[in-house]
This record gives structure tokens, sequence and C-alpha cells, in this order.
């Protein structure tokens, strides 16, 4: 049971590239999504998907855009790299978003991404 | 938009000192959890407390939850030095479908 799994673990982009950065869920959960860490700032929710065919707009969402074509996948694409988007990407899925238990993350191993 | 606050932000005990480490809240919410992260990986779920629990204990893991002051409080018993990491606290608002995570504390056990 991998739990999520995200790919690439390392990349390193020049300004104005693009790429794609992929998030794949074995446990059937229902809600995924994309943070980014940046030192002294904790975890910031870029977008997230409440299901199939669905993604929202979450904290800092400029210069992203994600797609959840299947359930158990979640892409977040950077269409032009800035220098500003250095940082650690991970993904995260849960059962469901209500306040109760079953809103317990589980994240991926993250992606540290550098754009020069 | 809401966040947890963890104070202290850095913590150095040595091995068998209790951690104490603190969150603290702006809105209500409906629960809190608490996740560690070790250096260079994911977020794991620690614990999780909903709001009308007031202690709650998972093996040396120890968390209390004060709604009329907006905080709560992480205590790790018999540190270890596989303790080491970062713990952020993370709240889910009553008003809101999203988990807001706090900035951190960085734990240092030392043998």
């Amino acid at each position: 049971n991998a739990g999520v799994t995200q790919t690439p673990k390392f990349r390193v982009l020049k300004t104005g590239q693009s790429m794609t950065l992929l998030c794949a869920q074995d446990m059937n959960h229902e809600y995924m999504y994309w943070y980014r860490q940046d030192p002294g700032m904790g975890l910031r929710l870029i977008h997230y998907s409440v299901g199939e065919g669905t993604t929202a707009k979450g904290e800092v969402p400029d210069g992203y855009n994600v797609s959840r074509l299947k359930k158990q996948n979640f892409l977040l694409g950077l269409e032009s790299a800035a220098p500003s988007q250095t940082s650690v990407y991970f993904c995260a899925s849960s059962y469901s978003a209500t306040g109760l238990a079953k809103n317990i993350q589980y994240f991926g191993a993250g992606t540290r991404l550098s754009v020069l | 938009s809401q966040q947890g606050e963890e104070d202290p932000q850095a913590l150095s005990i040595q091995e068998g000192e209790n951690a104490t480490m603190n969150c603290s809240y702006k809105t209500s919410i409906n629960n809190l959890q608490w996740y560690r992260q070790n250096s260079g990986r994911g977020l794991v779920h620690l614990i999780l407390i909903r709001s009308n629990e007031r202690e709650k204990h998972s093996g040396r893991l120890r968390v209390t939850l004060d709604t009329s002051k907006k905080s709560s409080s992480l205590l790790i018993t018999a540190s270890r030095a596989a303790d080491t990491a970062s713990y952020f606290c993370a709240t889910w608002p009553a008003t809101a479908s999203k988990l807001t995570f706090g900035t951190g504390t960085r734990l240092q056990v030392t043998l």
C-alpha cells in the first residue's frame, strides 16, 4: 500500500519553463490537496479538489493550475515558472473534508523545485 | 486567514526529558490536529482532538485543548532522539472546509 506518491522528487527549472507535478493516491480518498512549504511560513494551500473532475483555489493559487481527471490522480501545473515558485511542494489526500475525524490528511514525500 | 501559531519556534532537550509545544488559533474550530515532519519528508498525522474534547492521549503523546483560550498543547513524554522533527498544529475552522497549518515547532532531542 503506497499511500500518496509524488513525482518527481526533485526538479530544476529555468524561468519561463513549464512542468507538471503528479500526485497519486491509492486509498480511494475523495479529497486531494496541493501545498507549498517555504521556510518560516508553514504549509500554504495552493489548490484542492473535493472529487473527480472538480478543483478549487486555495490560499496561494496564482501561477498554478490543477486537474483531477481521475479520482486517484491530482496534477499541479506551472505554466511559466518564476523564481518565487522555488519551494517544496506537498500533495495530500483525505477521506472527506468534514469537521469529523475523517478529514485527517495523508501526505506524499514532497517535490523539491528550484527555479533559476 | 486563520492560522495556528506554534510556540516555541524551536526547542532543544535531552533524551528522557518531556517536550511541550503550544498552539494558538483565532476562531472557532471543529477539530485540531497535530502532525510531525521529519527532515526532508512529508507530514505524518499524530493525533486529532475534537472541539468538545479537553484531553487526548496516544502512547507518549498528550494533547490538551482549551477552546476558551483558543489554544492547544502537545506533550511528548520521555523523549527519544527519534522524536527530533518539526511539529505542526492544524486547525479545522468551524466555518471552513480546509485545514490551516501553523509554522511549526522544531524539536531537537539530543543524547
